[in-house]
């Protein structure tokens, strides 16, 4: 069955940039009408929608990041990736990564584990 | 981006049936059958329980069940059990590829 996993730094520097890779196993973005999100979840704090891109690049962002973030798909290493820039504390969450349904919509259900990310100096 | 609206927590005795409400407005919950409902426990990922409204993926327990009216969707949970004691997250589709989640509930099993 299809499991993601997300990997990077930990730590991020206030006012640098945050990058996160989700890794899908399992089965293949490329060959897939899902689309595949990003969603964080501040420490004690509730979920929230950073965005989506289908398997041919095309994203949708959540309007209150769009600024700072950009999100990518590689189809030849089955991943894709996030960038959120000009970091603030407000950022430290842990950071999911998950499967949308079809054509973007439907639920999330597929969702890795979370890697937490913690801004500070 | 309009947020959802949650009560803070919810609780129960072992066996007995409750229910989570989610408003939203006509540009989420009420203008689209995209709810969704998930469980997380402390510590661990989100899981899907219910999809597009009243849709149970498989393997999830048929004590939980979803509802829409108007601009409010509801979680039931029936024939409550120690281990539904978690947080519940609705979340809904808001137009334009986008989504809301809600703010989270916390149920307790008395």
């Amino acid at each position: 069955q299809v499991q993601l996993q997300e990997s990077g730094p930990g730590l991020a520097k206030p006012s640098e940039t945050l990058s996160l890779t989700c890794s899908v196993s399992g089965g293949s973005i490329s060959g897939d009408s899902h689309y595949w999100a990003w969603i964080r979840q501040p420490p004690e704090k509730g979920l929230e929608w950073i965005g989506t891109i289908s398997n041919s690049g095309n994203t949708y962002l959540n309007p209150s990041l769009k600024s700072r973030v950009t999100i990518s798909v590689d189809t030849s290493k089955n991943q894709f990736s996030l960038r959120l820039n000009s970091v603030t504390a407000a950022d430290t969450s842990v950071y999911y990564c998950a499967r949308l349904g079809s054509w973007g919509l439907g639920a999330f259900d597929i969702w890795g584990q979370g890697t937490m990310v913690i801004v500070s100096s | 981006q309009s947020a959802l609206t949650q009560p803070a927590s919810v609780s129960g005795s072992p066996g007995q049936s409750i229910t989570i409400s989610c408003a939203g407005t006509s540009s989420d919950i009420g203008g689209f059958i995209l709810v969704s409902w998930y469980q997380q426990h402390p510590g661990k990922a989100p899981k899907l329980i219910i999809s597009e409204v009243n849709k149970r993926p498989s393997g999830v327990s048929d004590r939980f069940s979803g509802s829409k009216s108007g601009n409010t969707a509801s979680l039931t949970i029936s024939g409550l059990q120690a281990d539904d004691e978690a947080e519940y997250y609705c979340c809904s589709y808001a137009g334009s590829s986008s989504y809301v989640f809600g703010p989270g509930t916390r149920v307790t099993v008395l």
